[in-house]
């Protein structure tokens, strides 16, 4: 099993700030990663896949690069919206599997 | 657009069973594999099972193996999680999601059913 390691698992951040996500994963996947955010009480969403590209909807302020075993999600300046946790999700092997997550929260 | 409706989520007691249910609308639901995740009380995403898009072909996490059973009815564009021998480990919302073209990444999820295990 893929086993998925995101860090931080928390960021405090002002809006504004640009927010830097990690996503390991301890074999590689490729480009084979995608990254969901989700808020309290609601279904995840669909923002990156395949490491870089935009989700249908989803505002550029959002981007994802890596491949292989190191991924990161940016977020260039952070809208009041976007605190939120954040999911790394690997499809290159069964089972597919979840980071465990980071939280960004207001500062 | 896409919609994605989970039932059947309740309370039930350690060792018992339940049958869950995902009614889609918006697209084409027979072309579409389909998956269920689910996520513990505060916990992270866990996927469960995948079923290809005629049934054909089936995955399990290692978790629900031989427990659970996905299957679906595309006659009714209706996906079901029917589980067995429940576990006060297996308490979680459960989402059933659909794939994006057929590239294994989630890109519509319905709001989730919740099912609560008791020992």
């Amino acid at each position: 099993e893929i086993v998925l390691t995101q860090s931080p698992a928390t960021l405090s951040l002002s809006p504004g700030e640009r927010a830097t996500l990690s996503c390991r994963a301890s074999q590689g996947v490729s480009s084979y990663l995608a990254w969901y955010q989700q808020k309290p009480g609601q279904a995840p969403r669909l923002l990156i896949y395949d490491a870089s590209n935009r989700a249908t909807g989803i505002p550029a302020r959002f981007s994802g690069s890596g491949s292989g075993t190191d991924f990161t999600l940016t977020i260039s300046s952070l809208e009041p919206e976007d605190f939120a946790v954040y999911y790394c999700q690997q499809r290159d092997n069964w089972p597919l599997t979840f980071g465990g997550g980071t939280k960004v929260e207001i500062k | 657009q896409v919609q994605l409706v989970e039932s059947g989520g309740d309370v039930v007691q350690s060792g018992g069973s339940l049958r869950l249910s995902c009614a889609a609308s918006g697209f084409t639901f027979s072309s579409y594999a389909m998956h269920w995740v689910r996520q513990a009380p505060d916990k992270g995403l866990e996927w469960v099972t995948f079923i290809q898009y005629d049934g054909s072909n089936k995955y399990y996490a290692d978790s629900v193996k031989g427990r659970f059973t996905i299957s679906r009815d595309n006659s009714k564009n209706t996906l079901y999680l029917q589980m067995n021998s429940l576990r006060p480990d297996d308490t979680a919302v459960y989402y059933c999601a659909k794939e994006r073209g057929s590239d294994r990444h989630f890109e519509d999820w319905g709001q989730g059913t919740l099912v609560t295990v008791s020992s």
